[in-house]
C-alpha cells in the first residue's frame, strides 16, 4: 500500500529565511507520481508540482525548489527567502502508476508559519 | 482559480439529514474525484468517476454516494448525517483516468457542518 509521511507537523520561520519541508513516501510500484499542494488559510488546495518517478531532476520555480531522491524515497520542498504569504499547510501526495488505482494519497500536511 | 467549481461553499445541517454537494470539473476534464478532509483523518479519497462511470473507490461510507452526469458534473450525496461527517469536502478533476496522468486540480471545497 502506498503511504506518504510528513514528519514535520508545524514549522515557524521569520520572513526571508529558507525553509525545507520534508516528504517521505512508500510504494511498491516502479511508476508513480509525486505532488505538492498548498492549502492557504482560505482553504482551497493549490497545485504546486507533479513529478514522475522516472525524472529525478530537481526543479526550481522562482523561490520554490524540489529535491527528488529515489534512493531515500524523498521528495522535499524548499522555499527560499520565505514570505508571509507562504504561510499555509503544505501537503505532499503520491499516486501510483497502476490504472486501477488512481487516487492521490496525501500526507498529514505541514503547517508553515512565516512571521514578519 | 483552478477551474473546478464546487457548490455550496458552506453547508450547515442537522444530524440525520441528507445533503448534496455539487462539482463542475474544469472544461475538458473527464475525471472527477471526491476527497474528505477532517481534522482526525486528514485528506481521504472517497471516490472517482471517469466519463460517467465509477472508476475507483476509497473509504467511502455506505451512507455516501456519488454520480457523474452526462455533462460531466458530479454530485456527492451524504445521508443520515452524523456529527463526525463534519468536514471539508473537495472535488478534483483531471483529463485522464488517473491522477498520475495529469495534474489534479481541486475546487475550493464545501465545508459541511453537522449540528
Amino acid at each position: 500500500a502506498q503511504k506518504v509521511t510528513q514528519a514535520q507537523t508545524e514549522i515557524s520561520v521569520v520572513e526571508k529565511e529558507d525553509v525545507t519541508l520534508d516528504c517521505v513516501y512508500e510504494t511498491r510500484d516502479t511508476t508513480y507520481y509525486l505532488f505538492w499542494y498548498k492549502q492557504p488559510p482560505s482553504g482551497e488546495l493549490v497545485f504546486l508540482i507533479r513529478r514522475n518517478s522516472f525524472d529525478e531532476q530537481n526543479e526550481i520555480s522562482g523561490r520554490y525548489s524540489w529535491n527528488f531522491q529515489k534512493s531515500t524515497s524523498s521528495f522535499n520542498f524548499t522555499i527560499t527567502a520565505s514570505q508571509v504569504v507562504d504561510s499555509a499547510v503544505y501537503f505532499c501526495a503520491l499516486s501510483e502508476g497502476s490504472g486501477a488505482n488512481s487516487k492521490l494519497t496525501f500526507g498529514k500536511g505541514i503547517t508553515l508559519s512565516v512571521r514578519p | 482559480d483552478s477551474g473546478v467549481t464546487q457548490t455550496p461553499k458552506h453547508l450547515i445541517t442537522a444530524t440525520g439529514q441528507r445533503v448534496t454537494l455539487r462539482c463542475s470539473p474544469r472544461s475538458g476534464d473527464l475525471s472527477v474525484y471526491w476527497y474528505q478532509q477532517s481534522l482526525d483523518q486528514g485528506l481521504q479519497f472517497l471516490i472517482q468517476y471517469y466519463n460517467g462511470e465509477e472508476r475507483a473507490k476509497g473509504n467511502i461510507l455506505e451512507r455516501f454516494s456519488a454520480q457523474q452526469f452526462p455533462d460531466l458534473h458530479s454530485e456527492l450525496n451524504l445521508s443520515s448525517l452524523e456529527l463526525g461527517d463534519s468536514a471539508l469536502y473537495f472535488c478534483a478533476s483531471s483529463f485522464g483516468q488517473g491522477a498520475f496522468k495529469t495534474e489534479a486540480f481541486f475546487g475550493q471545497g464545501t465545508r459541511l457542518t453537522v449540528v
